[in-house]
């Protein structure tokens, strides 16, 4: 079945550690996104990829960093340098209608991610 | 910029209503949008894909239609029943042709048997 997942499911850190989510996706899709939703405030775009090796800032992109490695895989590292880090983390890819798809989005299942 | 707002925030009906969604964006000049669920705890699902050059996609019991003139989506639902009880999302690129999308903050849908 073709697909995004997302892992681990959930997750807990302490103050001052970093920590890394994992987004794999098996759809052959050029580009990769991160959002993180937090209740109330929908969702907010912190780096995305159109391309293998280049990657570019969303809106709140501070305190996380990524790599695009490998055209399946775009790992979110969430650093301790980010303030709020407790979220909901949602990765999803598109086709991207410059390379002849239609554009559509699709998700993964998320991560949650609470800092104790 | 591109603001998307989504209008209720919440909404309660019986079962077996038909309803409207209602989604409107600042910038029409899109190339698509998209309206997504997403149920407690999970990913978002897409529903419906509406590109420029098309007023309406329909999937089912599901109808969107997109007038870039006025700056509105709706999302139609028809025959409602409990199993879609869900936020609905919309959303539209940040820019014309952009793949960056901005995301109203949802319908929290109540369908009740």
């Amino acid at each position: 079945d073709g697909g995004i997942t997302q892992s681990p499911k959930y997750l807990f850190r302490k103050e001052g550690q970093n920590v890394t989510l994992s987004c794999e996706q098996n759809l052959n899709h050029d580009a990769m996104y991160w959002y993180r939703q937090d209740p109330g405030q929908g969702l907010r775009l912190i780096y995305y990829s159109q391309i293998v090796n280049d990657f570019q800032k969303g809106d709140i992109a501070e305190g996380y960093s990524v790599s695009r490695e490998k055209k399946e895989s775009f790992p979110l590292t969430v650093t301790s340098a980010q303030k709020n880090p407790t979220a909901f983390y949602l990765c999803a890819s598109s086709s991207g209608e410059g390379t002849g798809g239609t554009g559509e989005l699709f998700f993964g299942e998320g991560s949650r991610l609470t800092v104790l | 910029k591109q603001e998307v707002t989504q209008i209720p925030a919440a909404l309660s009906v019986p079962e077996g209503e038909n309803l409207v969604l209602n989604c409107s964006f600042t910038d029409s000049a899109i190339y698509n949008l998209q309206w997504f669920r997403q149920d407690p705890g999970k990913g978002l699902t897409s529903l419906l894909l509406i590109q420029s050059s098309q007023r309406e996609q329909t999937s089912g019991r599901l109808n969107a239609s997109l007038d870039k003139s006025s700056g509105r989506s709706t999302l139609y639902i028809a025959a409602s029943q409990p199993g879609d009880s869900a936020t609905y999302l919309c959303a539209a690129p940040t820019q014309g042709g952009s793949e960056k999308l901005v995301f109203g903050k949802g319908t929290k849908l109540t369908v009740n048997p």
